[in-house]
This record gives structure tokens, sequence and C-alpha cells, in this order.
């Protein structure tokens, strides 16, 4: 069946510095991408998509790249921030209407 | 505009024990989906609810179960309480239209703790 796996975390990162968090899929078919973030004590908050191979989505800084022919689809942002501490997911959806989630990956910057 | 809300927020139960927990859609959203997330995991898709019908679901027992109402607003019921529901229950909103279901909304989520 579909699935996501992402990199385990926690992610550690000092401020300013490059993040990638990688995800690949599994999926018949063409899915649409994504990656939600998740701040402590909170729901999930889109933070970027893909819909079609080779579509970059991008928001706040994060960008992240529908690559059909790695089945992957990989978080990146070039200077992260204390802020951006939290649990990031990638997902997908088979055009059937659920989401199907990676484990989350922890992110924490430190000043 | 009003996002995905739902109530309440947290809830605690004993083993046996029935449960509603309610979530009320974005404005202009016809569809709501359920999802179960447990500590340190991912969400995981129980069902979606469109025209106040269930149009799909996912690897949970009958004792999970929904509705959704004419203002598209949903309900999630959990009869028979084990440990193991004990999380936080996400619901999200969306539009499907001919084309397909657009971007799904959350809300914050009710933290379910089963004793």
């Amino acid at each position: 069946g579909d699935s996501v796996t992402q990199m385990e975390g926690p992610v550690t990162l000092s401020e300013e510095a490059f993040l990638t968090i990688n995800c690949t899929y599994t999926a018949t078919g063409y899915p649409s991408l994504f990656w939600y973030v998740q701040y402590p004590g909170e729901g999930l908050q889109l933070l970027l998509k893909a819909t079609k191979a080779d579509d970059k989505g991008s928001n706040k800084g994060f960008e992240a790249t529908y690559r059909k022919e790695t089945t992957s689809f990989h978080l990146e942002k070039g200077s992260v921030q204390v802020s951006d501490s939290a649990v990031y997911f990638c997902a997908l959806s088979p055009r059937t209407g659920k989401l199907i989630f990676g484990q989350g990956t922890t992110l924490q910057v430190k000043p | 505009e009003t996002g995905v809300t739902q109530s309440p927020t947290h809830l605690i139960k004993t083993r046996g024990q029935q449960v509603t927990l309610r979530c009320s859609s974005q404005s202009g959203h016809n569809t709501v989906s359920w999802y179960q997330q447990a500590l340190g995991q991912g969400p995981q898709f129980i069902f979606q609810y469109y025209r106040e019908e269930e149009n799909g679901r996912g690897n949970f027992p009958p004792r999970f179960s929904g509705l959704q109402f004419p203002n598209y607003s949903s309900e999630l019921n959990v009869n028979a309480l084990e440990l193991d529901d004990s999380a936080l229950y996400l619901c999200a909103s969306s539009s499907k239209t001919s084309g397909g279901t657009n971007e799904q909304f959350f809300g914050p989520g009710t933290r379910l703790t089963v004793l």
C-alpha cells in the first residue's frame, strides 16, 4: 500500500544552519505531496505542497521538489530560526481524499 | 473566515466508556476527515465524510463511527474505549470538487486520555 518514510529525528541545528529533512514515498499513480508542521500543543498546519512531478512547493523560506524518479520530496531551508522548532510531517494524498503521513521529524533549533 | 474548530480540547475517560468528539468545518468546506495521532507518531486516517455519508475509511474497527450534519459539521464516536485509544484526534476540513479533493485544513485537535 501507499506509505511515507521520513528521516528519524530529532534534528538539532544551530540558528542560520541549512536544513534538510528527507522524505521518500511509495504510491501507485500520481499522488499529491505535502509538508505539514506541528508546533507544540497545536494541530497541523500546511507548510507547502506539490501536485505533480517536478513541481516545487515553497513557503516561509522552506522548499521541496516533487521527484518522481527518486520518489522523494525532501524539505529544505537555507537558514533556520529558533521559531522553526517544531515537528515536520511529510504526507501524500492518493487523490482519494485521505492523507497518509510519515512518522514525523522533530526539529530543534538552538540560538 | 472561521477556521476548523474542535471540542472539547481535552477529555479523560475510563476503559469501556463511550466518547463523542465534535468538529466544525471551515466556511465553504463540505468534507470532513478524522485522524488519530498517537504520541510521537504521524496521524492515521480514520474516515472521511462527504454529503453526510462516509466516503472512505482507514484501518479502524467499527466501534469508531461518525456523522456529518447538513451544516457540514461532524462527530466522531468511539465505543468501548480501550487504553490504546488515548491519542490526539484531529479533524480536517476540505472542499471536494469535480476535480478532486482540495487541501485539508486541520483543527487544533482533542486530546483523549483513557484510564
